[in-house]
């Protein structure tokens, strides 16, 4: 287990709606991204945030947003939801200045448009 | 950020030693090459990093030759939960390092 947790685990929405999920980061991380995994496809950027600003984004349209917290946790809203938003979210999460320098994964968060 | 290539798909049965190769040619002089594991319904999990020659960890092994334009992830006497999809990354060794993710390899182990 990396100590990165995400929520809900599964949410079905209709088009038009919108949504928010939640992630917390692995304690003393301070940066977490966000992709987006379709099914049978690797996953995607979709923007990063450190210290409790966006620090990097995909090819994601502007419904696509975040926020980071002080305590390092982070949501992603995504607004107008449209079909093909119907994937997989991961959040994970990093620290910049220390090692190791990889990202951890949280389990995502399932979200069906329909 | 450098593209890579893998193969779609490879099987193994169990015991069996697996190497998949990841086609990196356009590695830039800072860039890393890790390789994350996904099973279905979970997040990516890190397997192995390296920069140049060998890396072993008690995991894997990853070879990496003297122009670093491949790498080869090696995954000793795999059992049935090995299988999964793996992904070989190339970008600069810091975490705020935005991933790019290609297809993946599905390794499928057979009894």
């Amino acid at each position: 287990e990396t100590g990165v947790t995400q929520s809900p685990t599964h949410l079905i929405k209709t088009r038009g709606q919108q949504v928010t999920l939640r992630c917390s980061s692995q304690s003393g991380h301070n940066t977490v991204s966000w992709y987006q995994q379709a099914l049978g496809q690797g996953p995607q950027f979709i923007f990063q945030y450190y210290r409790e600003e966006e620090n990097g984004r995909g090819n994601f349209p502007p419904r696509f947003s975040g926020l980071q917290f002080p305590n390092y946790s982070s949501e992603l809203n995504v607004n107008a939801l449209e079909l093909d938003d119907s994937a997989l979210y991961l959040c994970a999460s990093s620290h910049r200045g220390t090692r190791p320098t990889w990202q951890y994964f949280g389990p995502g968060t399932r979200l069906t448009v329909l | 950020l450098a593209k890579t290539t893998q193969p779609i798909s490879m099987d193994s049965y169990e015991g069996q030693e697996v190497n998949i190769t990841c086609s990196h040619n356009n590695i830039a002089t800072n860039d890393y090459i890790t390789w994350y594991q996904q099973f279905p319904s979970q997040g990516p999990r890190f397997i192995i990093q390296g920069y140049k020659t060998k890396v072993t960890n008690e995991v894997a092994s990853l070879f990496i030759p003297a122009d670093r334009k491949s790498s080869t992830l090696s995954l000793p006497r795999v059992s049935l939960s090995d299988t999964a999809v793996y992904y070989c990354l190339v970008g600069p060794n810091n975490a705020g390092n935005m991933l790019t993710f290609g297809g993946g390899t599905r390794l499928m182990v057979k009894p």
